[in-house]
């Protein structure tokens, strides 16, 4: 089982619909969250972080977390064809310090 | 600006040859990490480090090394042990108390002729 996962996609949503992305996780000792967003041939930037159940809203971005399940999402309201991007999902432990992130998403916006 | 500085950003290394990769950052980050991506592939972490003068293998540390020897720097070389080096190298800090985010330097694309 890997630690991090998430669909490959790509995801396919028309432009000014939602995007839906999805995150498990396998170690229960987790405790901060990450959503970063990565353009071909660039490096990640991070977009989102959350650190307690419940959702967290920025702009058009809202996080998700649940730490019961296990299960971390991120919502792209009003989807843009600029969100189009690769979405990567980051988990880490804080005492142990690792930063574990996920195969990540390919988001396809068209307009 | 306060940031983190990889370089170069493309290298080649000829078969059989160690190669450097540097990363410096001037936020004052004490957590340092390694992460090498292949296309299409999400990051796999290599190394990581919480403090000075020490550090921790991820899940793909054979064939690489690195050292911690100053908070600003985290160097990592890639050995003529690691048998399919061709791949993005990315370098992260963060700060090293709970419920903080790591950013990115730009990357190095390191290729194997």
């Amino acid at each position: 089982q890997k630690e991090v996962e998430q669909n490959s996609g790509p995801l396919s949503v028309p432009e000014g619909a939602i995007a839906s992305l999805n995150c498990t996780y396998s170690d229960r000792g987790s405790q901060s969250f990450f959503w970063y967003r990565q353009y071909s041939g660039k490096s990640p930037e991070l977009i989102m972080s959350i650190y307690s159940n419940g959702d967290k809203e920025d702009g058009r971005f809202t996080a998700q977390l649940n730490k019961a399940s296990q299960y971390v999402s991120l919502l792209i309201r009003d989807s843009q064809p600029s969100d189009s991007a690769t979405y990567l999902c980051a988990v880490k432990n804080n005492q142990g310090g690792k930063l574990i992130f996920g195969q990540g998403t390919e988001l396809s916006v068209k307009p | 600006d306060g940031g983190i500085t990889q370089s170069p950003k493309y290298l080649f290394r000829k078969e059989g040859q160690n190669v450097t990769l540097s990363c410096e950052q001037n936020l004052n980050h004490d957590a340092m990490y390694w992460y090498r991506q292949d296309p299409g592939q999400g990051l796999r972490l290599i190394y990581y480090s919480q403090i000075v003068n020490d550090f921790q293998k991820g899940d793909i540390a054979e064939g690489y090394s690195v050292s911690r020897e100053k908070k600003e720097s985290f160097p990592l070389t890639v050995t003529s042990a690691q048998k399919n080096p061709t791949a993005f190298y990315l370098c992260a800090s963060s700060k090293q108390v709970m419920n903080t985010e790591a950013f990115f330097g730009q990357g190095t694309r390191l290729t194997v002729v």
